[in-house]
């Protein structure tokens, strides 16, 4: 079983196209994270949404928008990206934000942006 | 400042070698929790260990051992008889502040490659 679940797991995509990065946790949480993975650098939290609402955006360009329509699906979308864009996008998820507990991450989506 | 610091960038080992990966924390906060997770190739971090500020217990999981000590802010992981399998990016990381102040900060990682 997996937990946390992402699709795709590899996306190429121009600086012009529009996509959407997909979430989905199976473990009952309330707290859902995107964060941005380049090599060389630590692992940088972009968002954070608790119960549905949104936490945390940590100063990321208006490029990328996510969305949580409800507390087991998370989105990313992205929109005219630039090449230093190209990352690993993780997503996780936790019991809520204002516990101790660990967070439980995804396979990621490897993004290449051309 | 809160920082986690793993100094260690590359590992490398033969297999059967015994392994420690550091992690050394800054916090002013007398109540945190540690954590270390694992990154293989495959890219998904896999949660390994919590272990809160008021527990000084060393803690064992077959092959995985962790020794956490507060008087010199260290959260040490050893791999015992390490296999080919252990190669990944390991990552500590510190959790630190209350209720909606919660924070999550982590280190740089540590790249492990055991070799056969």
């Amino acid at each position: 079983e997996t937990g946390v679940t992402q699709t795709p797991r590899h996306l190429v995509m121009g600086m012009t196209n529009k996509k959407s990065l997909k979430c989905e946790q199976h473990l009952g949480h309330n707290a859902m994270y995107w964060y941005k993975q380049s090599a060389k650098k630590p692992l940088e939290l972009m968002f954070v949404y608790n119960f549905k609402e949104q936490t945390e955006n940590n100063s990321v360009p208006s490029r990328f928008s996510p969305e949580c329509p409800n507390s087991s699906h998370l989105f990313l979308h992205l929109h005219t990206l630039q090449p230093e864009d190209s990352a690993l996008y993780l997503c996780a998820s936790s019991q809520d934000t204002r516990s101790s507990h660990e967070q439980y991450f995804g396979p990621g989506t490897r993004l290449t942006v051309t | 400042a809160q920082k986690v610091t793993q100094a260690q960038t590359e590992i490398s080992v033969v297999e059967k070698e015994d392994v420690t990966l550091d992690c050394v924390y800054e916090t002013r906060d007398t109540t945190y929790y540690l954590f270390w997770y694992k990154q293989p190739p495959s890219g998904e971090l896999v949660f390994l260990i919590r272990r809160n500020s008021f527990d000084e217990q060393n803690e064992i999981s077959g092959r995985y051992s962790w020794n956490f000590q507060k008087s010199t802010s260290s959260f040490n992981f050893t791999i015992t008889a390490s296999q080919v399998v252990d190669s990944a990016v390991y990552f500590c990381a510190l959790k630190f502040g209350a209720g909606n102040n919660r924070k999550l900060i982590w280190g740089l990682g540590t790249s492990l490659a055991v070799n056969p």
